[in-house]
């Protein structure tokens, strides 16, 4: 079956220092592969995505390489901010899909 | 503002007790879906639904249901309420393709 697999955390880094969450995943075929990511008491927000192999995701100074070979995705940041302390969750669509598997999250935390 | 609108936000019933959780978009998209999020185990598909009249079950579907009689509301029902169904609930929608997938803000139930 398709799944995900990603560190649970809690990470917790000090501002301007570099992030890593490492996702992986298990899928039929070639699926999309998402970041989500979740500020206190609201909903999912999509933060970047990748639709095939090689593909670079990016948005807010995040990024994620689309990788088929170690069928990974991680999400990178040089530089986190005390404004990125969310959950981040990893995703796949499956090609002709319209269901996500969601990983289950990472609770980020940055202090001043 | 266009998006996914859920409603209540928050949310106690007592064991044994039934309601229905909204959830209305107006973007027009084909594809509603209703997730379960609960600590550690990321968002789960409850139900799902490809357009009005026709919906199917996701990964933990029983204690709840669905229906579908138009394109914009999709509401979840609870017929009895039990304390294993206390969770975060976010309902989402996207086109046939799974292009402009968007989440509500979430609806907190607690069953007490």
């Amino acid at each position: 079956g398709n799944s995900v697999t990603q560190m649970e955390g809690p990470v917790t880094l000090s501002e301007e220092a570099f992030l890593t969450i490492n996702c992986t995943y298990t899928a039929t075929g070639y699926p999309s592969l998402f970041w989500y990511v979740q500020y206190p008491g609201e909903g999912l927000q999509l933060l970047l995505k990748a639709t095939k192999a090689d593909d670079k995701g990016s948005n807010k100074g995040f990024e994620a390489t689309y990788r088929k070979e170690t069928t990974s995705f991680h999400l990178e940041k040089g530089s986190v901010q005390v404004s990125d302390s969310a959950v981040y969750f990893c995703a796949l669509l499956t090609p002709y899909g319209q269901n996500f598997v969601f990983g289950p999250g990472t609770r980020l935390s940055v202090l001043p | 503002n266009a998006g996914v609108t859920q409603t209540p936000k928050f949310q106690v019933l007592k064991t044994g007790q039934s309601m229905t959780l909204q959830c209305a978009q107006d973007m027009n998209h084909e594809y509603m879906s209703w997730y379960r999020q609960d600590p550690g185990m990321g968002l789960r598909l409850i139900h799902y639904s490809v357009g009005a009249g026709i919906t199917d079950q996701g990964e933990v579907p029983n204690g709840y249901n669905v229906s579908r009689s138009t394109t914009e509301d999709f509401p979840l029902r609870l017929l009895s309420a039990a304390p294993s169904q206390t969770s975060v609930y976010f309902c989402a929608s996207s086109t046939l393709t799974g292009d402009g997938y968007t989440f509500g803000s979430g609806t907190r139930l607690t069953v007490v």
